[in-house]
């Protein structure tokens, strides 16, 4: 199956600075790589998502980038806000419905 | 309805009981997903209906385990037996068609088990 591979586990970063986080997987077939975000006490919401279509895909602050040849992929966070703090969780599936989920990176968005 | 419903939001339980998870998808999504998530991880994928069927349920840890969707709708997830190991975050999903893949999550229904 499927095996995803997240990185860091925290990251705390300084509000309005960049954050980061990587990703690998496993299984060549898979073709779609979702993000959510997970607030304490809540559900994982989407914020984004890219399918192996594309290299990449960018939503206002937030973009997600995708190198299929080393199986990698990656969210990218500018002028972080303080309510950007979360949990964040990558996701990768090649039948469309079996989401394997990275363990996750807890951000801290520092005032 | 507007988003993803579980009930109950925490269960806490004996070893050994059973319990019975409930998942109330939006109206109108046919594809209905279970997942669980222990404390600092990621989910974990369970079972997944489309419809009133069962179409993948190999993310089940064992036979204790079971979930139904009799009407294409609801879903309920039943543990039999409970163990201390069973305690996670149950996790209820659904999307607008087989493999529309856009997952919307529920809260989660936290178990518990003493």
């Amino acid at each position: 199956g499927e095996n995803v591979e997240q990185h860091p586990s925290t990251l705390s970063v300084q509000e309005g600075d960049s954050a980061v986080i990587k990703c690998t997987y496993s299984d060549s077939a898979s073709n779609y790589f979702p993000w959510y975000k997970q607030e304490l006490g809540k559900r994982p919401q989407l914020i984004i998502d890219i399918r192996s279509n594309v290299g990449e895909k960018k939503d206002q602050r937030i973009a997600v980038t995708l190198n299929k040849t080393a199986k990698h992929f990656s969210l990218h966070i500018t002028e972080t806000q303080p309510e950007d703090s979360a949990v964040y969780f990558c996701a990768a599936t090649f039948n469309d419905y079996k989401l394997s989920f990275g363990a996750g990176t807890t951000v801290t968005v520092r005032a | 309805g507007a988003g993803v419903s579980q009930t109950p939001s925490n269960k806490v339980t004996e070893k050994g009981k059973y319990v019975e998870l409930r998942c109330d998808p939006i109206s109108g999504h046919t594809a209905l997903y279970w997942y669980r998530q222990s404390l600092g991880q990621g989910p974990e994928f369970l079972i997944y209906f489309q419809g009133t069927g069962a179409a993948d349920d190999s993310g089940l840890p064992n036979d204790r385990f079971f979930a139904v969707r009799p009407e294409g709708s609801v879903s309920t997830l039943k543990i039999q037996r409970t163990e201390r190991g069973d305690s996670a975050m149950y996790l209820c999903a659904s999307s607008g068609q087989a493999g529309a893949n856009v997952l919307t999550f529920g809260a989660g229904s936290r178990l518990t088990v003493l």
